[in-house]
């Protein structure tokens, strides 16, 4: 799986959206691009995945290049509720591959 | 609704003694997963499992093992617990070809080796 590079830390102000972004310069056609995020002494929790176009669900938007070689997770009105860790993972779920590689991740601190 | 569980939630232990960590999903996933995190790093994988009968070594597979026997459980043994072994342990399940690796994970297992 191609490698990602994310900022160790980010703040965000209550109510505002929170942009994470990630660069994975070296991805593959058939490598989706997977965002989890990690609360606090909890398990990780999926939030969103996409493969070329921008996709959006209840909890977050995700917005890739379109060259594919950087992405953005959007939180559009970020809560205290919100602060983790997020991990953006670049992988191919084709045939049994389906092992994850986990980094060290984005610290989101929001704040009142 | 179905669930991914993990026990004992803390366990301490010694030096030298087997430990076995159980993980049960009700998912019916084919996969399962088990991960360690320790401060400063992400999460690793230790061993993986594709389906009955089926198992895998990670990148951190050295004094752990596990078995898979039926779909719902993946337990995770401790040969001889050793101090490096202290950490959080998390399971993890998803279900085989789908297209999107939608992991879900346990609550954890904090574990103390003395």
């Amino acid at each position: 799986d191609a490698k990602t590079t994310q900022p160790t830390s980010m703040d965000c102000a209550e109510g505002r959206a929170a942009n994470l972004p990630c660069n994975h310069s070296t991805i593959s056609g058939n490598e989706y691009v997977y965002w989890y995020r990690q609360i606090h002494s909890q398990g990780p929790q999926y939030i969103i995945h996409g493969l070329k176009n921008n996709e959006t669900n209840e909890m977050a938007s995700l917005i890739i290049t379109e060259d594919r070689k950087s992405s953005t997770l959007i939180l559009p009105h970020a809560t205290l509720r919100d602060t983790a860790v997020y991990y953006c993972i670049v992988h191919d779920p084709s045939g049994t591959a389906s092992k994850l590689t986990f980094g060290t991740g984005t610290r989101l601190q929001v704040t009142l | 609704d179905a669930e991914i569980t993990q026990s004992p939630r803390h366990k301490i232990t010694e030096t030298g003694r087997q430990v076995t960590l159980a993980c049960h999903q009700t998912w019916n996933h084919n996969n399962m997963f088990w991960y360690r995190q320790d401060l400063g790093h992400g999460l690793r994988l230790i061993h993986y499992s594709y389906g009955v009968h089926d198992t895998n070594k990670g990148e951190v597979s050295d004094g752990y093992s596990v078995s898979r026997s039926n779909t719902e459980d993946l337990p995770l043994t401790l040969e001889s617990a050793a101090s490096s072994q202290t950490s959080v342990y998390f399971c993890a399940s998803s279900e085989f070809g789908t297209g999107s690796e939608k992991l879900f994970f346990g609550s954890g297992t904090q574990l103390s080796v003395l």
